[in-house]
Formats: structure tokens, C-alpha cells, sequence
């Protein structure tokens, strides 16, 4: 049992639509990462939350946003969708920012289609 | 930017043989961590390497973090048929340790 849990676990939309990814962290963690991990690519940062503020960001551009909630869960959403927008779209847990001797706790991931 | 290579891409052994994956990154890391994906899963969390020249082992694993804290390796001695998957390095650099940055990867695969 992974203790991250994320929903969907599947998403189809159409080009220029939004959409909404949701993530429950481990019990105990603060701190939530998101990863969009292409098929046969490592996961790429897109950014972190902390304490309910965004904690450092990837290369990704504005309409990547998302939110922390005093519970520590957490959303992803992506406005005006891209086909290359298609991808995994892992979230991470952690005790704390930065890396930590008990590393991060991944969710199973959302596959993201954008058709 | 900050960028975390891995060689090779990928891996094909025979069951028994030994596996090796090398990580190189552009900057100095603070510390480094591997993780594994298993076909079709998420990553899951292995080892944090902290100090320059640290070695660690787990069982048939054996990692390192280099001299300069710029690269690492994991060896897999006598490959089984559950070592297969991808795996990642990920470090981060000092200014930024919430940016942890993830590696290409090194996909495994074996013969049995």
C-alpha cells in the first residue's frame, strides 16, 4: 500500500479543455511534489507545495497550477490542454522539502490523454 | 538548467550477469536518491546517498556517490528476473533542494 493516493487513475479530454488531479499524501507528510512523466522519460518537476504555498517550480508553463489544503492534499490542474500534455502525471510525498533519508512516497499516478 | 544524464538507456542481461547504471549530473549535488519503476508502477524509493564517496549496499545492491558529489552508480550483482524495471537517480542541487530532478533512466531487462 503506496499511502499517496491519486484520482483519476485515468483521464481522457480534448485539446483546450482543463482538467483537475487530485493527490491525498502519506500520513504524517507536509509536503507534496508533482512529476509529468512521459511514456519512456524520467518524471519532470513541475513543482512542490509546502505549508500550502508553492515551495520551487520546473519548466512548466502558468497554466500548470495547483493548490495545498491545511490537510496536505493536493491538485494539479492544467488549463488549456495540449496533446503533449499526455502523459503520467505523478504525485510525491515527503516529511519535509528537499530530499530526506526516507525519500519521496509516490501515488500511482493519473494517465493524462489529451485527444 | 541543472541536468541529470544516466547511462546506458537501457539494459538487456542474462539472468545470473551483473548490472551497472551510472548517473551524471551538470552541478554539485547536496545528496542523491535512486528509486525503481517496475513496468507499468510508480517510482518507488530505494536509497539517499549523502556524503562524498559514500557507499552503500542492499542486499545484492551496491551504491556509490562520487568524490565531487556529481555522479553516482547502482550495481546489481547476479541479476534476478525481479530486478527488472527502470531505474532512476534524482538529486537536487544545494540552492534549490525542493527541485529534485530525476534522470533519464536505465531500463533493465533479463533473460532467464
Amino acid at each position: 500500500e503506496t499511502g499517496v493516493t491519486q484520482s483519476p487513475t485515468h483521464l481522457i479530454k480534448t485539446r483546450g479543455q482543463q482538467v483537475t488531479l487530485r493527490c491525498s499524501s502519506q500520513s504524517g507528510h507536509n509536503t507534496v511534489s508533482w512529476y509529468q512523466q512521459a511514456l519512456g522519460q524520467g518524471p519532470q518537476f513541475i513543482f512542490q507545495y509546502y505549508r500550502e504555498e508553492e515551495n520551487g517550480r520546473g519548466n512548466f508553463p502558468p497554466r500548470f497550477s495547483g493548490l495545498q489544503f491545511p490537510n496536505y492534499s493536493s491538485e494539479l490542474n492544467v488549463n488549456a490542454l495540449e496533446l503533449d500534455d499526455s502523459a503520467l502525471y505523478l504525485c510525491a510525498s515527503s516529511l519535509e522539502p528537499g530530499q530526506s533519508f526516507y525519500g519521496y512516497t509516490f501515488g500511482s499516478g493519473t494517465r493524462l490523454t489529451v485527444v | 538548467g541543472q541536468q541529470v544524464m544516466q547511462i546506458p538507456q537501457y539494459q538487456h542481461v542474462q539472468e545470473g550477469e551483473d548490472f551497472t547504471t551510472y548517473c551524471n549530473s551538470s552541478t554539485t549535488l547536496s545528496n542523491i536518491q535512486w528509486y525503481k519503476q517496475r513496468p507499468g508502477g510508480h517510482p518507488v524509493f530505494l536509497i539517499q546517498l549523502v556524503k562524498s564517496g559514500e557507499v552503500k549496499k542492499q542486499k545484492r545492491l551496491t551504491f556509490q556517490f562520487g568524490e565531487a558529489k556529481k555522479n553516482s552508480s547502482l550495481h546489481i550483482t547476479a541479476t534476478q528476473t525481479t530486478d527488472v524495471g527502470t531505474y532512476f537517480c534524482a538529486g537536487a542541487k544545494y540552492s534549490s533542494a525542493s527541485k529534485i530532478i530525476f534522470g533519464s533512466g536505465t531500463r533493465l531487462s533479463i533473460r532467464p
